[in-house]
């Protein structure tokens, strides 16, 4: 079946540094991919939809410039967290679904998750 | 605008009990419904789905049944077991949209 991985699954970095995290769907072209965040208990927010090959759409209140999105090709999307700060440590998630498949269900990396120090 | 309610947890249940979560949305249009599980740690994987009225979708002895006419989708398991530990979450996916909308999730824990 389709897999989406993701990398790493946890990252731990000191206050202002960034933090790249990836995103692969291996079996499959995905043109749009979507990254969530998730406080523990809690549920996913959406942060933002990863277009390939233009811009990321960020949901409101989401900072564009902290939540750098790249998504290069069709196969695999970036979520950078720069000058990270303490409160940045969350869970990350991405996910995908495969290209033109109406009501395909999303497929879910593992996670990353950050820690702030 | 798209939800998706949730019964609230943690729900804690002993070996072999039987299960229910229930999960009502709002919608647009026709949407397709989805119960996705996440284990400790992991990101979520999916449990089963629905895309239209009167659907069953069932996988390791979960069902849900999408009834358009109370806008539910209750997730249930006759006979759970220690390793269904986990949290679950109802999801929906309607019209043009891609992303899906999520409910808050539900701890489960099952006892020996």
């Amino acid at each position: 079946g389709a897999v989406v991985s993701q990398h790493p699954s946890w990252v731990i970095c000191k206050s202002g540094t960034s933090v790249k995290i990836e995103c692969r769907s291996l079996d499959f072209q995905a043109t749009t991919m979507f990254w969530y965040r998730q406080f523990p208990k809690q549920s996913l927010m959406l942060m933002a939809t990863s277009n390939e090959g233009s811009k990321a759409t960020y949901e409101q209140g989401v900072e564009k410039d902290k939540f750098l999105i790249n998504h290069a090709s069709l196969t695999l999307s970036t979520l950078t967290v720069t000058s990270a700060h303490p409160e940045d440590s969350s869970f990350y998630i991405c996910s995908a679904s495969r290209q033109g498949v109406g009501g395909s269900p999303l497929h879910f990396g593992n996670g990353t998750r950050l820690t702030v120090t | 605008g798209n939800s998706v309610t949730q019964m609230e947890g943690p729900v804690t249940l002993s070996e072999e009990a039987f299960l229910t979560i229930n999960c009502t949305y709002t919608a647009t249009g026709y949407p397709s419904l989805f119960w996705y599980v996440q284990y400790p740690g992991e990101g979520l994987q999916l449990l089963l789905k629905a895309t239209k009225a009167d659907d069953k979708g069932s996988n390791k002895g979960f069902e849900a049944t999408y009834r358009k006419e109370t806008t539910s989708f209750h997730l249930e398991k006759g006979s759970v077991q220690v390793s269904d530990s986990a949290v679950y979450f109802c999801a929906l996916i309607s019209g043009s949209a891609r992303q899906l909308t999520f409910g808050s999730g539900t701890q489960l824990t099952v006892l020996p």
